[in-house]
């Protein structure tokens, strides 16, 4: 079984911009949730799908948007990029049968706002 | 407010060198308690899930272990492929699809 995908893998853009990051979730799998991974900030939620509709949501500004397809994929949206956003974004999926909460991450997409 | 800490931050070991990692959460309930593996530059490997106090899980050298306050990750003799940062999460009931990590515990193992 193929496993959580994401593209890009790498993106460099500057101040101002916007970016549109793509998840593919495992087969199957219908939750998809986004991270925020720096390293003085660590791995912080930025919110997650189910069944194209956002679930739950963190602390992050409207900036920061999302979607979810009918095949379960799911992009993220970051628009007027800040220096700041610079991060490694992470989504996960979550299968959930049988009460199963675990969520399986996907290799990231590394983003630099020059 | 639902809360996780990690430590140590750092950990050195000696190979075979036998060690825990401590995991505390402070959840408004708690939903289940996650361990994740991640290299350099990569996404975070899955380890263990546990959801009541008292389970216990084992998969090769390492063994995780959960009570009310916290969790603790076991590495038995460990080996220089164990070296990776090890990250600690929990979901609350109230909070779908949400897990709040802690800043990890980065451990080196020394041949």
């Amino acid at each position: 079984k193929a496993g959580v995908t994401q593209t890009p893998r790498y993106l460099i853009k500057t101040r101002g911009q916007q970016v549109t990051l793509s998840c593919s979730p495992i087969s199957g799998h219908r939750s998809v949730s986004w991270y925020q991974q720096t390293p003085g900030q660590g791995l912080q939620f930025l919110f997650e799908y189910f069944s194209e509709t956002q679930r739950n949501k963190g602390n992050f500004p409207g900036r920061f948007s999302g979607r979810q397809f009918s095949n379960s994929r799911s992009e993220m949206n970051v628009s007027t990029l800040e220096l700041g956003d610079s991060a490694l974004y992470l989504c996960a999926s979550l299968g959930g049968w049988g009460g199963d909460e675990t969520q399986y991450f996907g290799p990231g997409t590394r983003l630099l706002v020059l | 407010e639902d809360q996780v800490t990690q430590s140590p931050e750092a950990l050195r070991l000696q190979e075979g060198e036998s060690s825990s990692l401590n995991c505390s959460y402070t959840v408004s309930g708690l939903r289940g308690l996650f361990w994740y593996r991640q290299d350099p530059g990569k996404g975070p490997e899955f380890l263990f899930t546990l959801y009541s106090a008292g389970e216990e899980k084992e998969k090769e050298r390492l063994k995780a272990t959960l009570t009310k306050k916290e969790s603790f990750l076991h590495i038995t003799a460990p080996k220089p492929e164990d070296s990776a940062t090890y990250l600690c999460a929990v979901q609350a009931p109230s909070n779908t699809g949400k897990l709040i990590f802690g800043q990890g515990t980065t451990l080196q193992v020394k041949p």
